[in-house]
């Protein structure tokens, strides 16, 4: 059973480009979340989906930054118009139906903005 | 509103010596905690959680963890401390009765093992 998994593990783009943040949970799992890891920091919230559904984005920045988690495939998060201060990991974890909250984490995506 | 606090930021004990991680909690609600560690340039991985059942908890590589309610805490100890202990801690808290709420994270304790 695979876990959950994030691609790329790293990303380079200049100040202004466009990076994409894949995430596939694990199978059975059709609750993801997304945080971001700023260096020397602990994690911080930014938003959770259900399939084809936002239930929370209370961690999002306002602006350049979305997600989406279709019917069919990964979920995406989107950072448009990268600036240095979006360098991080970026991690999506994933819970199934019912249980006890447990979310079991990718190993991240790493953004470095140039 | 829920958060977590991690006493120490770098911790530092000797191979063999008793690990000692502090986490204290602030919420409303009835809470589930969670111990993860992470290794450099990896994910996260859980030790261990609570979820109400008992309160003193049992996870993976010999580390344990007590729920104290009276003092909202989730103190995690090992032992002994081994090299491959070297990793950074998060506590994290989230609401149990309501499914699928995000976890609120304390800042870390960097933990280091010295020979």
């Amino acid at each position: 059973n695979a876990g959950v998994m994030q691609n790329p593990r790293h990303l380079v783009r200049r100040r202004g480009q466009e990076a994409r943040l894949r995430c596939s949970p694990m199978k059975g799992h059709s609750h993801v979340y997304w945080y971001r890891q700023l260096p020397e920091e602990g994690l911080k919230f930014m938003v959770y989906l259900q399939k084809e559904n936002i239930i929370d984005e209370s961690g999002m920045p306002k602006e350049r930054f979305s997600a989406e988690f279709p019917k069919e495939g990964p979920s995406i998060l989107r950072i448009q118009q990268v600036v240095r201060g979006d360098s991080a990991a970026y991690f999506c974890a994933s819970a199934g139906p019912g249980g006890d909250n447990e979310q079991f984490f990718g190993p991240g995506t790493r953004l470095t903005v140039l | 509103a829920q958060s977590v606090t991690q006493l120490g930021s770098h911790v530092s004990v000797s191979e063999g010596a008793l690990v000692l991680l502090r986490c204290n909690y602030s919420s409303s609600v009835p809470p589930y905690l969670f111990w993860y560690v992470q290794y450099p340039n990896q994910g996260l991985q859980l030790l261990l959680k609570y979820t109400s059942a008992a309160t003193l908890v049992k996870g993976i590589n010999g580390f344990e963890a007590e729920f104290k309610k009276s003092e909202t805490s989730f103190h995690l100890t090992k032992p002994s401390a081994h090299m491959s202990d070297a990793a950074e801690y998060f506590c994290a808290v989230s609401d149990s009765r309501n499914y699928g709420q995000n976890f609120v994270f304390g800042p870390g304790t960097r933990l280091s093992v010295l020979p």
